[in-house]
């Protein structure tokens, strides 16, 4: 069964700490795998994608790592700010033109 | 990036009535767009795929003569919930697949928090 799951299912942290969300996967075949952040209230907006080849991207303080071997990635937030408090999805693609598969998310708080 | 808009963002309905939510990809085509469905904390679940020029593809358990899909255009699907009830009440996202570039990428709309009284 395709699947993602995420942990941990909710974080706090103080402001200027770094931090490290995971995502593992059982979905085939793969295409890509996405980081999302989703405001409360809002629709998600895309952080990353990367594909089979890519091992990392970076978009300015976020950095995803994909390891298609273990099915496993990672978001590392550096020097976090209150304006990161949100909910991370990561969200797997099999076949294009499918529907995502979606994790539940990681909702992150962080505080000052 | 591309843009996804949907419209309206708010709506606040009585029992009984029909709403129509649009979703409309503002500088790109997309013969695909999804509709989702999320409550609050939970993460977001498929509805229904709409596909321009034919019929949804609704996802088990998900009623097709209560969320009406319309995909008209290479631009625009419209959601409508009919005989609307308060368990409606929910926030509605939409997203178009953009197959041109590489990888394809899906976009999401800002959604729509619908209220049922």
């Amino acid at each position: 069964k395709n699947q993602v799951e995420q942990s941990p299912q909710s974080l706090i942290i103080l402001e200027g700490k770094n931090c490290t969300l995971q995502c593992n996967y059982t979905v085939s075949p793969f295409s890509n795998l996405r980081w999302y952040k989703q405001d409360t209230g809002r629709g998600p907006v895309s952080l990353t994608i990367m594909t089979f080849s890519e091992n990392t991207k970076s978009n300015g303080r976020y950095t995803a790592t994909l390891d298609a071997d273990t099915k496993q990635s990672s978001l590392h937030i550096t020097a976090s700010q209150l304006s990161d408090s949100a909910s991370y999805i990561c969200v797997v693609s099999g076949r294009a033109g499918t529907a995502l598969i979606f994790g539940k998310g990681t909702t992150l708080s962080v505080s000052s | 990036g591309a843009v996804v808009s949907q419209h309206p963002s708010r709506v606040i309905c009585k029992s009984g009535t029909s709403v129509k939510i649009e979703c409309r990809s503002l500088d790109f085509q997309a013969t695909t767009m999804f509709w989702y469905r999320q409550f609050p904390k939970k993460s977001l679940m498929l509805m229904a795929t709409s596909n321009e020029g034919s019929k949804a593809t609704y996802e088990q358990g998900v009623e097709k003569d209560k969320f009406l899909i319309n995909h008209a255009s290479l631009t625009l699907s419209t959601l409508t919930v009919t005989s609307a009830h308060p368990e409606d009440s929910s926030f509605y996202i939409c997203s178009a697949w953009r197959t041109s570039g590489s990888p394809d990428t899906q976009y999401f709309g800002p959604g729509t928090r619908l209220t049922v009284l």
